[in-house]
């Protein structure tokens, strides 16, 4: 088994809404990733989780929160998200955070409305 | 001397031409990287990787070089195809705790049979 499964694949929220984005690897990797992604540009980094641990915050607004429950779960927490944010939030896991190739879900394509 | 190959947001070949993408990442500390496709509406996926020892690696069909001197990467697609068609991504690594992989500008590579 060589997936990231995310779910939902779409969502649209109003801006006072709390919604979750869910991503979930049965590789065994130890580092999971949250990116999102503009239309017509790379993916930016949001977070890492390393043995279920944040490791790495870019910087993103509190209104997306990131959660680990065990090594083959992560979850993005959304709140209060304004119509800018609206994207592909793809999700990723590695055996390790560096050096190692990153396998991506599919992403949920997110509209705030 | 050695030229740096251009990044070009778009490319377009001919079925069954080569194509080469190329892409200048940014850290001379950076030890690993990789070559993503995305097709539209998926995540990206993994086609080939290299780490800075190597200066050259194949697979099938595709060859990716590293000029560490320039700072550049390229990707060289033998025999395009119209399934080619996709946005390529490089992603560069940096071997130290606190990091992850970030992604340069992407091509987007139309084929025309």
């Amino acid at each position: 088994d060589t997936e990231v499964t995310q779910t939902p694949k779409h969502l649209v929220m109003g801006m006072t809404n709390k919604k979750s984005l869910k991503c979930e690897q049965h590789m065994g990797h130890r580092a999971m990733y949250w990116y999102k992604q503009k239309a017509k540009k790379p993916p930016e980094l949001m977070f890492v989780y390393s043995y279920e641990k944040l490791s790495i915050n870019e910087s993103v607004p509190s209104r997306f929160s990131p959660e680990c429950p065990n090594s083959s779960l992560l979850n993005l927490h959304l709140h209060a998200l304004q119509p800018e944010d609206s994207a592909l939030y793809l999700c990723a896991s590695s055996q390790e955070v560096v050096t190692e190739r990153a396998f991506f879900g599919q992403g949920t394509r997110l509209t705030v409305v | 001397g050695e030229s740096v190959g251009l990044h070009l947001p778009t490319l377009s070949v001919q079925e069954g031409d080569n194509s080469i993408i190329n892409c200048a990442y940014s850290n001379s500390a950076s030890d690993y990287f990789i070559w993503y496709k995305q097709e539209s509406g998926k995540g990206p996926q993994f086609i080939i990787d290299i780490r800075s020892n190597m200066d050259k690696r194949q697979g099938q069909r595709v060859t990716v070089l590293l000029n560490k001197t320039v700072k550049h990467l390229s990707l060289q697609i033998a025999a395009t195809q119209p399934g080619d068609s996709a946005v390529y991504f490089c992603a560069e690594n940096i071997n130290q705790a606190g990091t992850a992989l970030i992604f340069g500008k992407g091509t987007t590579l139309s084929v025309s049979s």
